[in-house]
């Protein structure tokens, strides 16, 4: 079954951006995935789904700020113009078969 | 608007039992396969258990096979956790998540936590 892999922190100025990086386990680089974000004390919320082209698609009143693309294996998250709510956990996930992997999950602070 | 909404959880001592329901609302239920996934204190995500739209096929991750059983009522809009000879380390907060027709998760329940202590 695929592994997906996560940095398990990172931090960026309010303002700025910041990209995150989910790579897929050899063999799985043409796997789909989804991006969820969790804030402190909440449940998760999902943000996207991420195909091997590159193309994404939003779950509904995620900001325009949110985007995805692709790179072989690694699936990437981009949050430009970084707000205060941006502070929070954000997880990939994918499937095989009859199983559901996460990532480990990327903590965001913004400075 | 899609609502999920565990209740069901609590303290229970090891060995015990617990069953979890999850409320859904907003959608044809009975046309979407349903998941458990945990959250231990402090730690990530992890996924428990799915069940298809129709209720006939059912999987389980390793940590729980045996032990867990998933099941829904799509006449009640319901989906069941029932969780025997629980451990130490089933304590977890439990979500509720429906996945779309692509298979990933696009709506999360809010939580229900689950205690495993003496």
């Amino acid at each position: 079954q695929p592994v997906l892999t996560q940095a398990s922190s990172a931090s960026a100025s309010l303002g700025s951006s910041v990209k995150f990086t989910c790579t897929l386990s050899s063999g799985h680089s043409g796997y789909i995935i989804a991006w969820h974000q969790q804030q402190p004390g909440k449940a998760p919320r999902y943000l996207m789904k991420l195909e091997y082209s590159g193309s994404f698609n939003k779950g509904s009143g995620v900001p325009d700020r949110f985007s995805g693309s692709t790179s072989g294996a690694d699936r990437y998250l981009t949050i430009s113009n970084l707000q205060s709510e941006d502070e929070a956990d954000y997880y990939c996930e994918t499937w095989d078969s009859n199983t559901r992997v996460f990532g480990g999950g990327t903590r965001l602070t913004v400075l | 608007e899609v609502q999920l909404l565990e209740s069901g959880g609590g303290l229970v001592q090891p060995g015990g039992s617990l069953r979890l329901s999850c409320a859904a609302s907003g959608f044809t239920f009975s046309s979407y396969a349903m998941n458990w996934v945990r959250q231990a204190p402090g730690k990530g995500l992890e996924w428990v258990s799915s069940i298809s739209g129709s209720g006939v096929s059912t999987y389980y991750a390793d940590s729980v096979k045996g032990r867990f059983t998933i099941s829904r009522d799509n006449s009640k809009n319901t989906l069941f956790m029932q969780m025997n000879s629980l451990r130490a380390e089933d304590t977890a907060v439990y979500y509720c998540a429906k996945l779309n027709s692509v298979n990933y998760i696009d709506y999360w329940g809010q939580g229900t936590l689950v205690t495993v202590s003496s």
